[in-house]
């Protein structure tokens, strides 16, 4: 079964330092999101991303955020200088079309120290 | 605005026991999804069922079903015959066509014991 990849599975960064989210979504795919999970509460839409461009971003997704589809095939999330409260899982997830089923990526967990 | 809310934190059960999980949505839409998340101890998402708001025919899938009640906006999962293998955290989520999103409840922490 098609599934959406998610690297790497374990990010430690440092505050300040940029990190790169990447993700293979499922190749028929059009749209695009990444969501967050802030350890042991509810996930939270950051931005979806559609016909190579952003649809909706939500107010987490400021402006030390940015996404990317660079080649076709890989969607990548920016963080330009993160901060503690950056820790959290990150999720990625493709589908079809607006109210299909999303596939999530297996997530990456980002650790800020 | 869209809202979900699953007011069971987190719910204990004895294997084989019947356990039902509690959703309530809110929208001003006419058209909607609803979708149910399940996060094992392992923390990826495990999509369990999709339903429309114009489908208000309950499902069953094997162990699982769904009550989808438009009257009371609640899409309610119960497992039967619960299993330790059950245990997770299962999110109830919801889907609108004003936006390009899903809205995910806190979520509910299933523990299944021997």
């Amino acid at each position: 079964e098609p599934e959406v990849t998610q690297t790497p599975s374990h990010q430690v960064t440092q505050m300040g330092q940029e990190v790169i989210l990447r993700c293979v979504p499922i190749s028929n795919h059009l749209y695009f999101y990444w969501y967050r999970q802030i350890l042991g509460q509810k996930v939270e839409f950051l931005v979806s991303f559609y016909n190579n461009e952003i649809s909706e971003k939500s107010e987490i997704f400021d402006d030390q955020f940015s996404v990317e589809r660079p080649d076709g095939s890989n969607f990548t999330l920016k963080i330009r200088s993160t901060k503690l409260e950056d820790s959290a899982m990150y999720f990625c997830a493709s589908g079809q079309g607006r109210a299909y089923g999303y596939t999530f990526g297996s997530g990456t967990r980002l650790t800020v120290v | 605005a869209q809202k979900v809310t699953q007011a069971q934190t987190e719910i204990s059960v004895v294997e084989k026991e019947d356990v039902t999980l509690d959703c309530v949505y809110e929208t001003r839409d006419t058209t909607y999804y609803l979708f149910w998340y399940k996060q094992p101890p392992s923390g990826e998402l495990v999509f369990l069922i999709r339903r429309n708001s114009f489908d208000e025919q309950n499902e069953i899938s094997g162990r699982y079903s769904w009550n989808f009640q438009k009257s009371t906006s609640s899409f309610n999962f119960t497992i039967t015959a619960s299993q330790v293998v059950d245990s997770a955290v299962y999110f109830c989520a919801l889907f609108t066509g004003g936006g390009n999103k899903l809205t995910f409840g806190t979520g509910t922490q299933l523990k299944v014991e021997l």
